[in-house]
């Protein structure tokens, strides 16, 4: 166990719903990181939040976007979905804002399935 | 540019062979950091080590062995008496200070007991 916890495990939606990914990170961490893992582009890198603030993005839809509340808790909002939006959300943490140097610890990921 | 090559996409083993696991990166940054996580069935990502590009000291832990060189720009992982709950897909991943994670494309390990 991480001790990075993600809600919900599981979340079947449809096409042009909007859902809400929650995670939480380890105790004392700082830092938030969101990817996306789906068979055809393997791990991806989407965007982290240090201490409230947006600290790096990466390849972020539009229809996407997160934050990370005072409780250093992340949300990872998911609009206008698609069907190629269905993939395996991965919330990871570290201690500081020093992505890269960091280690990321990665919670269990939520799987999101568009129909 | 950052890149990390895994060339093994499957490897099938019976139990208590060894394993290696390849790992070949791409980097033009003298400081860089890689790591090995692994991903069992139940789909988790569990950290397994972290190397900075300073220490090229090989680390063992239990029947896991990492051989980090930098001459063959390759961090490769070695699994030895393989057991079935080694079965998983392992990603090597590299950065640097700044910088987000790059993960190759993963190595899915099955072992038959």
């Amino acid at each position: 166990d991480s001790g990075v916890t993600q809600t919900p495990k599981h979340l079947i939606t449809a096409t042009g719903q909007r859902v809400t990914l929650r995670c939480s990170p380890r105790s004392g961490d700082l830092s938030v990181y969101w990817y996306q893992q789906s068979l055809d582009q393997g791990l991806q890198f989407l965007i982290q939040y240090y201490n409230g603030e947006e600290r790096a993005k990466g390849n972020i839809l539009e229809r996407f976007s997160a934050q990370q509340f005072p409780d250093l808790h992340s949300e990872l909002n998911l609009s206008s979905l698609e069907l190629g939006d269905s993939a395996l959300y991965f919330c990871a943490s570290s201690p500081t804002g020093g992505q890269g140097r960091d280690t990321q610890y990665f919670g269990p990921g939520t799987r999101l399935t568009v129909l | 540019a950052q890149k990390v090559t895994q060339a093994q996409t499957e490897i099938s083993v019976v139990e208590k062979e060894d394993v290696t696991l390849d790992c070949v990166y791409e980097t033009r940054d003298t400081t860089y950091y890689l790591f090995w996580y692994k991903q069992p069935p139940s789909g988790e990502l569990v950290f397994l080590i972290r190397r900075n590009s300073f220490d090229e000291q090989n680390e063992i832990s239990g029947r896991y062995s990492w051989n980090f060189q930098k001459s063959t720009s390759s961090f490769n992982f070695t699994i030895t008496a393989s057991q079935v709950v080694d079965s998983a897909v392992y990603f090597c991943a590299l950065s640097r200070a700044g910088n987000q994670f790059y993960f190759g494309t993963g190595t899915s390990l099955t072992v038959i007991p």
